[in-house]
């Protein structure tokens, strides 16, 4: 079975400062993963996946994460965040036609 | 091109009566996956669906629930006799392709309350 651990439900950080969001999954087969962002009142969009290939993706909004499989984990990070970084995040990984989303991780932007 | 557009946005039920969520995919796509979000947790899989077939509904509870995505118009997820914890926010996503296209496009989701 598939499972996704988001390890931070909240994350405050500094105007301007690195930012990672943590995530984790469990797999006993081949994995895609991906990084969602939901904003308030929002549907989810897509910040950036791993389908195969290199290991460090880089997404949308300046975001980048690293596949790594001996670890099983697929963090996502930003060297430098913005106030309009504040939203909700949400790892997953889909295997046939089913996405498995973690709890999502919260991210506030302090000015 | 308009996206994955769900209606309504915000639905209050009272308990016992049917509350019935709309999805339209973006143009072209033939591929709608529904998703329900409780408060503080991720999405949860219900059910995935092409023009009149369900492909794999292992997410959706035994009882109340029913999907469909009619040939002509939206898909639609009806709920019967809701509950108190049925109340969650409801997601429809779209794809142009099924399996093995990882791009699913998300509406904005129906909010979905249940006094």
């Amino acid at each position: 079975a598939q499972s996704v651990t988001q390890l931070d439900s909240q994350v405050p950080v500094f105007e301007e400062a690195p930012v990672e969001l943590r995530c984790n999954y469990s797999s006993s087969v081949s994995v895609y993963l991906f990084w969602y962002v939901q904003y308030p009142n929002q549907g989810l969009q897509l910040l950036l996946k791993y389908l195969s290939g290199s290991t460090l993706v880089k997404g949308i909004n300046g975001f980048e994460a690293e596949f790594n499989k001996s670890q099983t984990s697929f963090h996502l990070r930003k060297p430098s965040v913005h106030i309009s970084d504040t939203a909700e995040y949400f790892c997953a990984v889909i295997t046939g036609n089913q996405f498995y989303f973690g709890t999502g991780t919260s991210l506030t932007v302090i000015p | 091109n308009a996206g994955v557009m769900q209606n309504p946005r915000h639905l209050v039920r009272r308990r016992g009566q049917e509350a019935r969520l709309r999805c339209s995919p973006m143009k072209g796509h033939s591929h709608v996956y529904w998703y329900r979000q409780l408060p503080e947790e991720g999405l949860k899989f219900m059910v995935y669906l092409q023009k009149e077939n369900i492909i794999d509904e292992s997410g959706m509870p035994k009882e109340r629930f029913s999907a469909e995505f009619p040939k002509e118009g939206p898909s639609i997820l009806r709920i019967q006799q809701v509950v108190r914890g049925d109340s969650a926010a409801y997601f429809c996503a779209s794809s142009l392709f099924g399996t093995g296209n990882y791009e699913q496009y998300f509406g904005p989701g129906t909010r979905l309350t249940v006094t």
